[in-house]
């Protein structure tokens, strides 16, 4: 079967550091992808990393180890408006992205 | 990065009538697009896969006869809702798959059905 899990909600300080995890199961895999969704609008493409390690752009790193099925995305110097869901998406073999439930992460001062 | 667009952006109708949502890739070009429905405070859920020139292909448990797919040029897909019910209100998202360079799909801004 196919699956894909992450925390429902997290919650972190203005300035700090939040690691948001993800496992997944599915047949085939190309590789990892994550999106930030603000309420009310569409995905926006964050990360997609297809071998293992680390990727670092800017404020957001995100790692992989397919061994493992999992991967996490790293936000640093956090800010008010990165509060939003973050989805963690396998990319399988048949081309279909198949999305976790995503993560609300809420921002506080 | 790859544009995609939507149109309308929200739509409300009335029970029994049908809804046309477009899904344009602006500035390049999508032999596949993706069909998502969003409820609310809930993930992604990929509805169909739209093939430029050849019929789509549908998940599990999604009408292929009440949700109607047509990709009839490269950089346009569409979706009507038929008939649409109380129950199909919800947010559609499309994406269009980008070769160009990451094997990426990118969204077009969504569109908000509500049927009354």
């Amino acid at each position: 079967g196919q699956n894909i899990d992450q925390p429902t909600e997290m919650t972190a300080t203005e300035g700090a550091i939040v690691q948001i995890n993800c496992t997944y199961q599915t047949s085939g895999f190309n590789g990892l992808f994550w999106y930030q969704q603000h309420a009310g609008e569409a995905p926006t493409f964050l990360s997609y990393n297809v071998l293992d390690g680390l990727e670092e752009k800017g404020r957001f790193s995100s790692f992989l180890s397919r061994s493992k099925g999992y991967s996490y995305l790293l936000l640093k110097e956090l800010q008010m408006k990165d509060s939003a869901s973050y989805l963690c998406a396998a990319h399988s073999s048949a081309s279909k992205i198949i999305f976790g439930s995503g993560t609300r992460l809420s921002i506080r001062p | 990065g790859a544009v995609v667009s939507q149109h309308p952006s929200r739509v409300i109708c009335k029970s029994g009538t049908s809804v046309k949502i477009e899904c344009r890739s602006l500035d390049f070009q999508a032999t596949t697009m993706f069909w998502y429905r969003q409820f609310p405070k809930k993930s992604l859920m990929l509805m169909a896969t739209s093939n430029e020139g050849s019929k789509a292909t549908y998940e599990q448990g999604v009408e292929k006869d009440k949700f109607l797919i047509n990709h009839a040029s490269l950089t346009l897909s569409t979706l009507t809702v038929t008939s649409a019910h109380p129950e199909d209100s919800s947010f559609y998202i499309c994406s269009a798959r980008d070769l160009g360079g990451v094997d990426t799909q990118y969204f077009g801004p969504g569109t908000r059905l509500t049927v009354l």
